[in-house]
């Protein structure tokens, strides 16, 4: 499986748009992109699934470009809820494991 | 809708001690079931998982084993603690097929070890 780089931390501010880009140069051709979120003390819960271009939900964009290298995270009007780590995965089709890097520790400021 | 169920949220043990740990799923067949563990301000690092009944993979080596006596039953044991075993154990599940299919957690239990 692909490893994955992604920043150890970021800060932003209520109401700002959030962008968390991950690396993952070594990713195969049947490799999905995963990003999951963790409160503290929780289970991981998942955010948003791709494989290329731009996938939308009701919570985050996910933008991957044509060479799949990076994939970012894009969480629009953030809120002090938002604040939480983010796991960035790259998971393969036909595999029933992932790998769990150490995520984005994002802060959100009032 | 899917549900997965952990217990206890909670639990100190003292050294040597053995560990039974449970997880529950309901509303879906055959899922594939995994364990993980947290260590204080890391990642996830899986454990076991289970396709099936009675399959359970092994990915670390260590004092823990896991079991599935049923297909939406997946159990994490031990059968003397030791001190690096403390952690936040999480239970998964998805469903199966041909992976890329997203884990769904349990809340956790935070085992300490004394």
């Amino acid at each position: 499986l692909a490893k994955t780089t992604q920043p150890i931390s970021m800060d932003s501010y209520e109401g700002q748009e959030v962008n968390i880009t991950c690396s993952h140069n070594n990713i195969a051709t049947n490799d999905y992109i995963t990003w999951y979120q963790q409160f503290p003390s929780q289970g991981p819960r998942f955010i948003i699934q791709g494989y290329k271009t731009k996938v939308t939900n009701e919570v985050a964009s996910l933008f991957i470009p044509a060479d799949r290298k990076s994939s970012t995270l894009s969480l629009p009007r953030v809120s002090l809820s938002d604040t939480a780590v983010y796991y960035c995965l790259v998971s393969r089709g036909g595999s029933d494991k992932i790998i769990f890097g150490k995520g984005t520790r994002l802060h959100i400021l009032p | 809708s899917q549900t997965i169920h952990q217990w206890p949220a909670t639990l100190v043990q003292p050294v040597g001690s053995p560990l039974s740990l449970e997880c529950t799923v309901e509303g879906t067949s055959n899922p594939n079931l995994y364990w993980y563990r947290q260590a204080a301000g890391r990642g996830l690092q899986l454990l076991f998982y289970s396709v099936g009944i009675g399959q359970i993979s092994s990915e670390v080596p260590q004092n823990l084993s896991a079991s599935r006596p049923q297909d939406r039953q997946f159990i994490l044991s031990s059968k003397k603690l030791l001190l690096s075993d403390s952690g936040f154990y999480l239970c998964a599940w998805s469903l199966e097929g041909f992976g890329n299919q997203p884990q769904h957690f349990g809340d956790g239990t935070r085992l300490s070890i004394l």
